[in-house]
């Protein structure tokens, strides 16, 4: 069966390090990997697209890689602060139109 | 534009009401989702509209969920006859044809079944 895996365990890092974050999937051939941002009690807000044939994509301090050989992407921000404490989702994008969501990471940067 | 709104924030219900929820895309996006999402989980696929069209629904909506979207515009959400189980977070997100931006999500209707 079609299966997205995030750290169901929450990371805390310290300020100022940089942050990673795994999603990985079986069962899939995602044509696009979206990652979001969730704070509580709010919806998601998109933060990064990367298609198949792309293998990284950076904005500002994030970096997103996407390996479909290994049905991987990491997210990394870079330059952590605790604004950037939230809960990050990956989300594939199998050219269909309904977009499937893992359960997200909580991360949390300590001053 | 103020981005994608949703009516009421929150919701709470006895077992047994029929509630219903409303969504307010942004204008220019023609493609509208609704999600549900319990705590500790990822938002789970509900349905797609494609301006007015149902495109895609999910296996896991029963028959007490229905959802429209007159003339391509706004969308609401009923629930028939609430459970227990349908307490969760229940998110609109709309997104023009171009994945390129994602999708913009609403804040939410959190429902609340006692």
């Amino acid at each position: 069966s079609q299966k997205i895996e995030q750290n169901s365990e929450a990371l805390n890092i310290q300020e100022g390090k940089t942050a990673t974050l795994t999603c990985n999937y079986t069962n899939y051939s995602p044509a696009y990997l979206q990652w979001y941002r969730q704070d509580p009690g709010r919806g998601p807000v998109f933060l990064l697209l990367i298609r198949e044939n792309e293998k990284e994509k950076r904005k500002e301090r994030l970096k997103v890689t996407f390996d479909t050989t290994l049905k991987q992407s990491l997210f990394h921000i870079t330059a952590s602060q605790p604004a950037d404490s939230a809960t990050y989702l990956c989300a594939l994008d199998p050219r269909s139109q309904k977009v499937t969501f893992g359960t997200g990471t909580k991360l949390q940067v300590i001053p | 534009d103020t981005g994608v709104s949703q009516d009421p924030r929150h919701k709470i219900t006895k077992r047994g009401q029929n509630v219903t929820f409303r969504c307010d895309p942004i204008s220019e996006h023609n493609r509208l989702y609704w999600y549900r999402q319990t705590l500790g989980q990822g938002p789970e696929f509900l349905t797609y509209f494609q301006n007015e069209a149902q495109l895609e629904k999910s296996r896991l909506l029963s028959d007490r969920f229905s959802a429209e979207r007159p003339k391509g515009s706004f969308s609401t959400l009923e629930i028939q006859r609430t459970e227990q189980g349908d307490s969760a977070m229940y998110l609109c997100a709309s997104s023009l044809a171009d994945r390129a931006k994602g999708y913009t999500f609403g804040s939410g209707t959190r429902l609340t079944v006692v």
